[in-house]
């Protein structure tokens, strides 16, 4: 089946730090990335969505400038978090999308713990 | 713009015994219909689709879930859950001309031994 991996699993940073998270299709090629973020116990909330080689599409109340997002090649995706402060601090997961007959079927990543001290 | 609403923040069940998780949704036109299960600490897996046909739908792990377009619910059914069937699980709903996927706030599955 599709895989998609995400790199790093976990990482902790300082406060005022950028930190790079990637997002890879692993057995397919995805010309679409979306990048959710998921508070504890909360469900996942869509940030933005990434087609490649086009600039990505942010939901409302996410900052364009705070979360960039890179989509340079239909296998990886990447976010980067700028300046990142305590309340950053989050399950970041990515999904790719595969086109499977009338539908482009997501395949979610594992996510990433992004802790901001 | 379509949303999705699960009623029950939590469920418990004893081991062996049967789960109803439910879930419905409102949308103008029409969606697709997803479960996906999320273990601690991990991303989401599949469980089960709804996008035509039969609205009896077969998942993984043994699960299904029911498309009923009157009730706009789709709720997902186990016969018999093991403690490993512990997880969060979210019900979503996409547009059909849309990729989006928007997921419902999730109802955490507590097997009792």
């Amino acid at each position: 089946g599709a895989v998609v991996s995400q790199h790093p699993s976990r990482v902790i940073c300082k406060s005022g730090t950028s930190v790079k998270i990637e997002c890879r299709s692993l057995d397919f090629q995805a010309t679409t990335m979306f990048w959710y973020r998921q508070f504890p116990k909360q469900s996942l909330m869509l940030m933005a969505t990434s087609n490649e080689g086009s600039k990505a599409t942010y939901e409302q109340g996410v900052e364009k400038d705070k979360f960039l997002i890179n989509h340079a090649s239909l296998t990886l995706s990447t976010l980067t978090v700028t300046s990142a402060h305590p309340e950053d601090s989050s399950f970041y997961i990515c999904s790719a999308s595969s086109t499977s007959g009338n539908h482009n079927e997501q395949f979610f990543g594992p996510g990433t713990r992004l802790t901001v001290l | 713009a379509q949303s999705v609403t699960q009623l029950d923040s939590q469920v418990p069940v004893f081991e062996e015994a049967p789960v109803e998780l439910r879930c419905n949704y409102s949308s103008s036109v029409s969606v697709y219909l997803f479960w996906y299960v999320q273990y601690p600490n991990q991303g989401l897996q599949l469980l089960l689709k709804y996008l035509s046909g039969s609205t009896l739908v077969k998942g993984i792990n043994g699960f299904e879930a029911e498309f009923n377009k009157s009730q706009t619910s789709f709720h997902l059914r186990k016969p018999s859950v093991h403690i490993s069937d512990t997880a969060e699980y979210f019900c979503a709903v996409s547009h059909v001309r849309d990729d989006k996927i928007i997921f419902g706030k999730g109802t955490r599955l507590h097997i009792l031994p």
